[in-house]
């Protein structure tokens, strides 16, 4: 199965800075087809980015993503104070569409 | 307005079978997407369990294959999830989930139910 290693496991910064989340896939993603999603303390996922790089609907523009193949980023440009989650990216091109451990996003 | 919502037992004993339905409303399960489950143990990561797609197409996780089941229900626009002789390594939040493009795309969620494995 293809390994989804995100990095770092926490990050610990302040409202208003930028945040840069990693996500490294084992095997090349197949179409591209990789999801950033945010979760909040008992909540559901909610789908940020599809595609490696489309902000879904409704998305504020301070997200962004990139990446293809292998290697794959998440940015937020400024946090606010409702960005602090926990972050998980997940490829959804080949089964068993694993996701990564998660990255911790902090106030710090 | 779309919405997913999860309903079943939240409680199940070992050795027997989980059994979660999802209800969806404001969109007909008939007409597109996939419909998938994932789950998540407490404090831990998440995990695709399966999905079936408005046609009736199943597909599902290699490693929970042998123990699993989803089905539709058209005429109720449901679809349900049946996993059999469980364990406690089961326990988690499960969630009932809309795609696109992959039995694995998640574009919407519904809130989620935990189900514990105990006797």
């Amino acid at each position: 199965e293809n390994v989804l290693t995100q990095s770092p496991g926490t990050l610990s910064l302040s409202p208003g800075e930028r945040a840069t989340l990693s996500c490294r896939a084992s095997e090349s993603v197949a179409f591209n087809y990789l999801a950033w999603f945010q979760q909040k303390p008992g909540q559901a996922p909610r789908l940020l980015i599809y595609g490696a790089s489309t902000r879904d609907t409704g998305i504020p523009d301070r997200f962004s993503a990139s990446g293809s193949g292998t290697d794959f980023t998440l940015t937020i440009s400024r946090l606010e104070p409702e960005d602090f989650a926990v972050y998980y990216c997940q490829q959804y091109g080949t089964s068993s569409y694993t996701f990564g451990q998660g990255t911790k996003l902090e106030i710090k | 307005q779309v919405q997913l919502q999860e309903s079943g037992p939240g409680l199940v004993t070992p050795s027997e079978t989980l059994s979660l339905t999802c209800t969806v409303s404001g969109y007909s399960i008939s007409s597109a997407y996939f419909w998938g489950w994932f789950r998540q143990p407490p404090g831990k990561g998440l995990e695709w369990i399966g999905s079936i797609y408005h046609s009736g197409s199943t597909y599902y996780n290699p490693s929970l294959k042998s123990r699993v089941t989803i089905s539709m229900d058209t005429s109720k626009n449901q679809f349900s999830l049946n996993l059999n002789s469980v364990t406690a390594a089961d326990t988690a939040f499960y969630f009932c989930t809309r795609g696109i493009s992959s039995p694995g795309a998640a574009g919407l969620w519904g809130q989620g139910t935990l189900v514990t494995v105990s006797s």
